[in-house]
């Protein structure tokens, strides 16, 4: 079945730095991916969609200038949280779509990010 | 705006159950729904799916039934285990999705499982 690859699992970085997230489908060709940031107890929140090639859109009240989308190939998108603050503390989880019906959507394994 | 939210955010259940977990949505538009399980730290887990032109699907232990008319939507796991001890989320695709479109998330339930 499709499988998709988030790195890393977890991540503590300090206060001001960045820290980059790689999604990788590993045995199909992702036309579309999609982050998404979770709180603790809180339902997932679409933060941005990625087709390959193209700009990423982001979802109203997401700093695009803040969380760097790059979809540079059809296997692969990172995710960078730049001049990372506390508040950005949180599971960051990749899904991965075709982009054709009938596939539906992979998700990764998440990446736990803690700011300090 | 669209939404799509769940009646209960904890059920608990006794092994060997049958489990309800429910869900409404608001956009009376929308042609595609999904169920996840997401377990401690984990990404969510596709269980079962359905279209709008169905009202129940049915897949191994899980039903999902659609209801277009009070836009609601419900998953029965059956004889309910200590492993499907979990929090889970409906998901609704855009109108006319080809499962290519965002996934908006609902609020999601913890399924606790009592042995």
């Amino acid at each position: 079945g499709a499988v998709v690859s988030q790195h890393p699992s977890r991540v503590i970085c300090k206060s001001g730095t960045s820290v980059k997230i790689e999604c990788r489908s590993l045995d199909f060709q992702a036309t579309t991916m999609f982050w998404y940031r979770q709180f603790p107890k809180q339902s997932l929140m679409l933060m941005a969609t990625s087709n390959e090639g193209s700009k990423a859109t982001y979802e109203q009240g997401v700093e695009k200038d803040k969380f760097l989308i790059n979809h540079a190939s059809l296997t692969l998108s990172t995710l960078t949280v730049t001049s990372a603050h506390p508040e950005d503390s949180s599971f960051y989880i990749c899904s991965a779509s075709r982009g054709t019906a009938g596939y539906g959507y992979t998700f990764g394994s998440g990446t736990r990010l803690t700011v300090v | 705006g669209e939404s799509v939210g769940l009646h209960l955010p904890t059920l608990s259940v006794q092994e060997g159950d049958n489990s309800i977990i429910n869900c409404a949505y608001s956009n009376s538009a929308s042609d595609y729904f999904i169920w996840y399980k997401q377990e401690s730290g984990k990404g969510p887990q596709f269980i079962i799916d359905i279209r709008s032109n169905m009202d129940k699907r049915q897949g191994q232990r899980v039903t999902v039934l659609l209801n277009k008319t009070v836009k609601h939507l419900s998953l029965q796991i059956a004889a309910t285990q200590p492993g499907d001890s979990a929090v889970y989320f409906c998901a609704e695709g855009p109108a006319g999705s080809s499962n290519t479109g965002k996934l908006i998330f609902g609020q999601g339930t913890t399924l606790q499982v009592k042995p």
